[in-house]
């Protein structure tokens, strides 16, 4: 059973655009949810993360938007660059949680 | 250097032979984890142990053995009943810190069986 729906499967943005990537998840005891970034040939790198009793997180060019009421979680990547160009996965986990359950990830791709 | 190793980064078998893949970490990380990736997939999670002697059944645990005798390490064996073993595997340690937890990926063993 599938506990945290991303979108899109993949996404092209322009250089300096925006990119927007979804999340939704079921299990209202999650408390924790970290984004991670992985290119190719590489392993996924913890990227930023948000706790609900926030709504907003900001990490340079990364933000991360929390729903709680709607159990929805976005990752914004403001001035996207080519370098951004990767797969992106969210993930969530509950306090009691042993184990992350991972998005099924987004490939974003960066035009120049 | 802290971090999380696996070697070797590629590693070719015949079919119906055991591998052993290696994941060794000196973050002091209590859970460690081993997933499966496949082309343009998702993360999938085969074992993960969260202490010493102890580990527990992921979603596609079939074909694959663990064991965890050190903290620090935590082995993953691809035995010849996995039916598709050509994979890339990434093994991973998680902490808990006050109410934020910190999972990191090692690099990852890319395995191919012919």
């Amino acid at each position: 059973q599938q506990q945290v729906k991303q979108s899109p499967q993949s996404l092209i943005v322009q250089k300096g655009g925006i990119s927007i990537i979804n999340c939704a998840y079921e299990n209202t005891a999650f408390d924790y949810f970290p984004w991670y970034q992985q290119f190719p040939g590489k392993g996924p790198a913890l990227l930023i993360a948000i706790r609900p009793d926030v709504s907003e997180k900001k990490e340079g060019r990364f933000t991360i938007s929390f729903n709680k009421s709607a159990k929805q979680f976005s990752l914004h990547i403001m001035d996207s660059q080519p370098g951004d160009s990767a797969t992106y996965f969210c993930a969530a986990i509950e306090g009691s949680g042993s184990r992350l359950t991972f998005g099924e990830g987004t490939q974003l791709t960066v035009n120049p | 250097d802290g971090g999380i190793t696996q070697s070797p980064k590629y590693l070719f078998r015949k079919e119906g032979q055991n591998v052993t893949l290696s994941c060794e970490q000196n973050l002091n990380h209590d859970a460690m984890y081993w997933y499966r990736q496949d082309p343009g997939q998702g993360l999938r999670l085969i074992y993960y142990s969260q202490i010493v002697n102890d580990f527990q059944k992921g979603d596609i645990a079939e074909g694959y053995s663990v064991s965890r005798e050190k903290k620090e390490s935590f082995p993953l064996t691809v035995t010849s009943a996995q039916k598709n073993p050509t994979a890339f595997y990434l093994c991973a340690s998680k902490i808990q810190r006050g109410a934020s937890y910190e999972q990191y990926f090692g690099p990852g063993t890319r395995l191919t069986v012919t």
